[in-house]
């Protein structure tokens, strides 16, 4: 079946703005997710956007929504090193019941 | 401590062995989940379960066999293991979808 797509990698400076973009498959999910995973630890949930919304703002982070393109980004304002992680967009798929499918995860890199 | 755990975190074994890996949780959350992480693949679904003696399978099932006899326990058997299920598992739960608690993982070599 397709998968949720990520790009790999994306290396910013301290201080810039990260844009992190993911690609998903079902234009019925309800909700579209981003997880943070730190280095040795588990995922934690880091923002979440309601399919009916084109855009929500948290403090530095910023998620737009295109459904029309099941196009999904994070916008990460101010990047700091403590950013440096691993961010995985992931979606409810119909066919999954109430299991969250993920993208392969693109790790951020914050040079000083 | 309330949360979510999992043993163990590290974990050495021989092709054919059975192996568990361990998860429990203190939130009394519905649904649990495991999860395999590798490079290149990312987070792949292995099994979750909606309540005790409910499971289903998820994107990569095989050779893994589960169970859910009480809420807070969900451990995951690998009935024979290979090389090819050389891992980092992850454990998480939710009472409902989206917000998923994980495990800090668990680490498994086959040799």
């Amino acid at each position: 079946g397709e998968d949720v797509e990520q790009s790999l990698f994306l290396s910013v400076r301290e201080g810039d703005s990260s844009v992190i973009n993911c690609t998903y498959t079902d234009s019925s999910s309800t909700y579209l997710y981003w997880y943070k995973q730190e280095p040795g630890a588990g995922l934690q949930l880091l923002t979440y956007i309601f399919s009916n919304m084109d855009m929500k703002q948290d403090q530095r982070l910023t998620v737009l929504l295109n459904k029309k393109d099941k196009h999904l980004s994070l916008r990460i304002a101010d990047t700091q090193t403590g950013d440096s992680a691993i961010y995985f967009c992931a979606e409810v798929p119909s066919q999954a019941g109430t299991a969250l499918i993920f993208g392969k995860g693109t790790t951020l890199s914050v040079s000083s | 401590d309330a949360g979510i755990t999992q043993s163990p975190r590290y974990k050495i074994t021989e092709t054919g062995r059975q192996v568990t890996l361990m998860c429990h949780q203190t939130w009394s959350h519905s649904y649990m989940f495991w999860y395999r992480q590798d490079l290149g693949h990312g987070l792949r679904l292995i099994y979750y379960s909606a309540a005790a003696d409910i499971t289903d399978k998820g994107e990569v099932p095989d050779g893994y066999v589960v169970s859910r006899s009480k809420t807070e326990n969900f451990p995951l058997t690998l009935e024979s293991a290979t090389r090819s299920q050389t891992s980092v598992y992850f454990c998480a739960s939710s009472e409902s979808t989206g917000e998923l608690f994980f495990g800090e993982g668990s680490r498994l070599t086959v040799l």
